[in-house]
């Protein structure tokens, strides 16, 4: 059965730095995509990014780029999501989500999703 | 980036109702479009990809159609559990979402 399992919610002071992961099970981790999703309090979803843990060829959206950090790494299963001073802007749910790759360069729709992961900051 | 409009942004329904969601790429995606459910406090669930690819599981009352820029979401006859946030998303270059559309119990 595939799986994702996130991380547990956290509190974060303004300026501190984070770490959310989700882990992979079921599948051979290294030839999906792994892409993660943001959501607002009471909003849209949002694409942020998504990485290849084969090879960590990573892409983000052109609104995350710069702000945020993705990373896996294949021997454990794991994807990240990383900050390095959060913001109170960066209150949301955080979810990651599986798409194959298509061998042509890009990937698929996301077929399954992690159960979330809150990120609350505030002073 | 490739946008997603989606309409109505919000609708209100029936149990037994047939209803149509809309959604528009600001250009062509050929039929890179797929849609999803969310209900409050879920994850979204892939519902169809491929603009008309019902997936495993998805009931047979969810239909969709389209390519190029203008495609849509059928509920054939809306069932309780249908109420929920539908988003389209295109994955012809990167994976841009609409901003969705909310089902409402009439």
């Amino acid at each position: 059965e595939v799986q994702l399992v996130q991380s547990g919610a956290e509190v974060k002071k303004p300026g501190e730095s984070l770490k959310i992961s989700c882990k992979g099970s079921g599948y051979s981790f290294s030839t999906y995509w792994i892409g993660w999703v943001r959501q607002m309090p009471g909003k849209g979803l949002e694409w942020m990014g998504i990485i290849y843990p084969g090879d960590s060829d990573t892409r983000y959206s052109p609104s995350f780029q710069g702000q945020v950090t993705i990373s896996a790494d294949k021997s454990i299963s794991t994807a990240y999501l990383q900050w390095s001073s959060l913001k109170a802007s960066d209150t949301a749910m955080y979810y990651c989500a599986r798409a194959s790759d298509l061998l042509t360069g890009y990937y698929s729709e996301f077929d399954y999703w992690g159960q979330g992961t809150l990120v609350t900051v505030s002073s | 980036d490739i946008q997603m409009t989606q309409s109505p942004s919000s609708l209100s329904a029936s149990v037994g109702d047939r209803v149509t969601f809309t959604c528009r790429a600001s250009q062509s995606i050929s039929s890179f479009l797929n849609w999803y459910q969310q209900k409050p406090g879920k994850a979204p669930k892939l519902l169809i990809s491929s603009a008309s690819t019902l997936r495993s599981g998805v009931p047979s009352r969810f239909s969709g159609s389209g390519s190029g820029t203008d495609f849509t979401l059928t509920i054939s006859s809306l069932q309780p559990e249908d109420f929920a946030t539908y988003y389209c998303q295109q994955s012809y270059s990167t994976l841009t979402f609409g901003q969705g559309t909310r089902l409402e119990i009439k």
